[in-house]
């Protein structure tokens, strides 16, 4: 079966901390993702990339960064945490091609 | 820039019936996928069904069907015989294959199976 973990299922930062999550796949996949889940507003692309040390932007990169510099594993960096950006946030994997995304179990962050 | 709508944000049927959930999608490519995923409260997102949009044929998973219309650009999910397990959260996905391969999600949809 193919693994996607996130290193927390429940987050509680303070404000200004510099906050890591961290997501492995174990299927060797060339894509990872990192979406943020919010309300009505579904999954929102953060940041993806399609191969090690490659990234790019999605659509709501502003407060993110992020670090592949193993093919299983990509991190999401929040550089210093603000109160909008307690959210549930998900890691996806998928291989080239025709491969769906798999998922982690999500990290819920809560910043106070 | 590619997007997913889906317009209803909650529905709620009862045990057995049949639902259909909306959702289209814009783009100007011709080479993509659609998916829908499930994500019950356990928070795990679980692929129900793809669409290939070469396929003019709609996918099917046993209680799961889609309405696959290209040229309207619209992806909906028909659940017949529906279960209480069936109660999740449902988004519609995308993705082309040229350029950047984004996945791109819709604000999902609330179903309940009311017993």
């Amino acid at each position: 079966d193919v693994k996607v973990t996130q290193s927390s299922r429940y987050l509680v930062k303070r404000t200004g901390e510099k906050v890591f999550l961290e997501c492995v796949q174990d299927m060797d996949h060339e894509n990872m993702f990192w979406y943020r889940q919010d309300p009505g507003l579904g999954l929102r692309l953060i940041y993806f990339s399609y191969d090690v040390k490659m990234k790019e932007k999605g659509d709501i990169p502003e407060g993110y960064s992020v670090s592949r510099e193993k093919k299983e594993r990509f991190s999401l960096i929040l550089e210093s945490a603000s109160t909008n950006q307690t959210s549930m946030y998900l890691c996806a994997s998928r291989t080239d091609g025709q491969g769906e995304a798999f998922f982690g179990q999500g990290t819920r962050l809560t910043v106070v | 820039a590619q997007t997913v709508t889906q317009s209803q944000p909650e529905m709620s049927v009862q045990e057995a019936e049949t639902v259909t959930l909306s959702c289209t999608y814009d783009t100007s490519e011709s080479n993509y996928y659609l998916f829908w995923y499930k994500q019950p409260p356990s928070r795990q997102m679980i692929l129900v069904i793809r669409q290939e949009a070469y396929k003019q044929q709609n996918a099917t998973e046993n209680r799961f069907s889609v309405n696959f219309q290209k040229a309207a650009k619209s992806f909906s999910l028909k659940i017949s015989d529906s279960q209480l397990g069936d109660t999740a959260m449902y988004f519609c996905a995308f993705i082309s294959f040229q350029g950047a391969q984004k996945l791109v999600f819709g604000q999902g949809t609330r179903l309940t199976i009311n017993p």
